[in-house]
């Protein structure tokens, strides 16, 4: 049983740019977040998909886009991208549409030069 | 707004000895509080969780407990081992208009064999 998967692992781009980060979630679940980790902070919660619609959304500008597909697995789109931007992108699922615990992806890590 | 507070944001322990994390959080409609551990470069671990209508939980070495009137949680580490190094976040989920949960900024712990 695969738990949560995300690619690619780590990738690097300049200002401007646009990324797309894709998660894929542990089977059985339904629900997928993602959270952006800046070096030494907890995760912030960007937003959550179910039933692909985007549910709720946190305190991030709309530059930050998401998609969730039938098969629940889910993308993250950031366009116009600033240096500040440079995070790890964390995907969570969970079922039970997100009242269940949720599991985390390993990451991928974002670099904006 | 919804805000979780985690102190100590470090914590060096003998080998043996206990390890106690606390954090606090804002909207008391929450109901559902976890607790991961994430080691350098990895994804968070769910290592415990507990709900609302739960005031105490222990896993072998780990224990949490919750006193919803303070809106307090704390995180209890007996018997640390140095595999126990890592850095530690609560989490709260408000529920309020959503499932998205709210992490803590992080406790870093360091056990000296």
């Amino acid at each position: 049983d695969a738990g949560v998967t995300q690619s690619p692992t780590h990738l690097i781009k300049t200002r401007g740019q646009q990324v797309t980060l894709r998660c894929s979630p542990k089977s059985g679940h339904d629900t997928v977040s993602w959270y952006q980790q800046a070096l030494g902070q907890g995760p912030q919660f960007i937003f959550q998909y179910y039933e692909e619609e985007e549910r709720q959304r946190g305190n991030f500008p709309d530059r930050f886009s998401g998609h969730q597909f039938p098969n629940y697995s889910s993308e993250l789109n950031v366009n116009a991208l600033l240096l500040g931007d440079s995070a790890l992108y964390l995907c969570a699922s969970s079922q039970l549409a997100g009242t269940d615990t949720q599991y985390f992806g390993p990451g991928t890590r974002l670099t904006v030069l | 707004g919804e805000n979780v507070e985690q102190h100590p944001s470090t914590l060096s322990v003998q080998e043996g000895d206990s390890a106690v994390i606390k954090c606090t959080y804002s909207d008391s409609a929450s109901n559902y509080f976890p607790w991961y551990k994430q080691e350098l470069g990895k994804r968070p671990q769910l290592i415990i969780d507990i709900r609302s209508n739960v005031g105490e939980k222990k896993d072998q070495r780990i224990a949490v407990t919750l006193n919803k009137t303070a809106k307090h949680f704390s995180l209890h580490i007996t018997e640390t081992q140095p595999e126990d190094s890592a850095v530690y976040f609560c989490a709260a989920r408000p529920h309020t208009g959503g499932f998205k949960t709210i992490f803590g900024a992080g406790t870093r712990l360091f056990v000296k064999a």
